[in-house]
């Protein structure tokens, strides 16, 4: 089972580059979502999804685009890196479960320096 | 706004020794996950807590939750190397989103 998946692993942008990270659960799951990870600030959520065709902003959603064409597949776009955008990023995806609430599936992450 | 404070943000601990990890949030929730980091890696979970005074044990590891209190603990008893870590909880308010804590380091010393 590959679970989730995430292209690429390492990435160096300069600024005002574009890019788009993809990520791949085989798991069906409905939910899928983008964090971003830096130091001493835990996971914070850039942009989420509860299904195929919908989109929704998180808590850091400035400087970043979704889409979720297909079920699987959700892509996380930069138009223009900024450096404050270096940071690690996470995908991960989910369902509801009666009676064990919402466990998330993490991929291993994208680290990203934008320089 | 949902805030999730964990503390200590670190923790040096002998093996062998107990200790305990604290989790506090601001708003009324009943469900709270708690979530592994090993450095470089992803987010493995660890427990997920869904009512008042549940609590769940799996090894050197306990974690309960006091929705009242707004505060979750995992408690680490016997410490050993292997659990050194950074460990996240984790709060839901709505069905399905999480906000995460800041994280705590955990390293365990011989």
């Amino acid at each position: 089972n590959a679970g989730v998946t995430q292209t690429p692993k390492f990435r160096v942008l300069k600024t005002g580059q574009s890019m788009t990270l993809l990520c791949a659960q085989d798991m069906n799951h409905e939910y899928m979502y983008w964090y971003r990870q830096d130091p001493g600030m835990g996971l914070r959520l850039i942009h989420y999804s509860v299904g195929e065709g919908t989109t929704a902003k998180g808590e850091v959603p400035d400087g970043y685009n979704v889409s979720r064409l297909k079920k699987q597949n959700f892509l996380l776009g930069l138009e223009s890196a900024a450096p404050s955008q270096t940071s690690v990023y996470f995908c991960a995806s989910s369902y509801l479960q009666l009676g064990a609430g919402n466990i998330q599936y993490f991929g291993a992450g994208t680290r990203l320096s934008v320089l | 706004e949902l805030k999730v404070e964990q503390n200590p943000l670190f923790l040096s601990m002998q093996e062998g020794k107990n200790y305990t990890i604290y989790c506090n949030y601001s708003t009324t929730s009943d469900r709270l996950y708690w979530y592994r980091q090993d450095p470089g890696k992803s987010l493995e979970s660890l427990f997920v807590l869904l009512s008042n005074g549940a609590v769940k044990q799996e090894g050197r590891l306990m974690a309960s939750l006091d929705t009242k209190a707004r505060l979750s603990t995992l408690h680490i008893t016997a410490a050993v190397h292997d659990l050194s870590a950074t460990y996240f909880c984790a709060v839901t308010i709505t069905a399905s989103k999480l906000t995460f804590g800041t994280g705590t380091r955990l390293q365990v010393t011989l």
